[in-house]
């Protein structure tokens, strides 16, 4: 059974980078069929879309972040990665990882989510 | 970037109503849209794809319909689990971009 689960801090400093990693089990990141991705939702907020990486290395990220972030893969581990640098309060939020179908497109697989607070 | 605007923001209902849920797109996005529950702690739920597509699981009573920028998620029966917060995704083109969200709450 495919489970994404995300790791990192739970509190960062303003204007330090977040570190966070998607662990995935149950299927290989490896796979042409999916392409994986980083969303995040501040408290009581929407969900905003961050960035998505294929196993290659192709990545996609959202313009009003791009130039914070970078996404990146290790197949050697089964793991994606997301840095956002510059933190500020704002960004303070639940993020999530999420395996993205290739065809037809769609968000099928979620992990959990983790609570980023960032604070002094 | 393509906006995605939903309607309503919230609203309220019973058991076994009928419950439709808005989105529109500002531009044409073919029939590239999801549909995702999210419930209070919960990550969000693929429920519809492709527009109209039921993701395999979901139960029937959820269908989605539209195409170009109008688009409609319907629950034909609401049952209790189905109170939640529903998102829609425009899967067109990047940056993908999802609705403000609708809070389905009990009347």
């Amino acid at each position: 059974q495919l489970q994404l689960q995300e790791s990192g801090p739970g509190l960062v400093k303003p204007s330090e980078t977040l570190s966070l990693t998607c662990t995935v089990s149950g299927a290989s990141i490896s796979s042409s069929s999916y392409y994986w991705g980083w969303i995040r939702q501040p408290p009581e907020k929407g969900l905003e879309w961050i960035g998505t990486i294929f196993y290659s290395g192709t990545t996609h990220y959202n313009p009003s972040l791009k130039s914070r972030v970078t996404i990146s893969v290790d197949t050697s581990k089964n793991q994606f990665s997301l840095k956002l640098n510059s933190m500020t309060a704002a960004d303070t939020a639940v993020y999530y990882c999420a395996r993205r179908r290739v065809r037809p497109e769609a968000f099928d697989y979620w992990g959990q989510g983790a609570l980023v607070t960032v604070s002094s | 970037a393509i906006q995605m605007t939903q309607s309503p923001s919230s609203l309220s209902a019973s058991v076994g109503d009928r419950v439709t849920i808005t989105c529109r797109a500002s531009q044409g996005i073919k029939n590239d849209l999801g549909w995702y529950q999210q419930k209070p702690g919960k990550a969000p739920k693929l429920l519809i794809f492709g527009a109209s597509t039921l993701q395999s699981g979901v139960p029937s009573r959820f269908s989605g319909s539209g195409s170009g920028t109008d688009f409609t998620l319907t629950i034909s029966s609401l049952q209790p689990e189905d109170f939640a917060t529903y998102y829609c995704l425009q899967d067109y083109n990047y940056p993908l971009t999802f609705g403000g969200g609708t809070k389905v709450e009990i009347k």
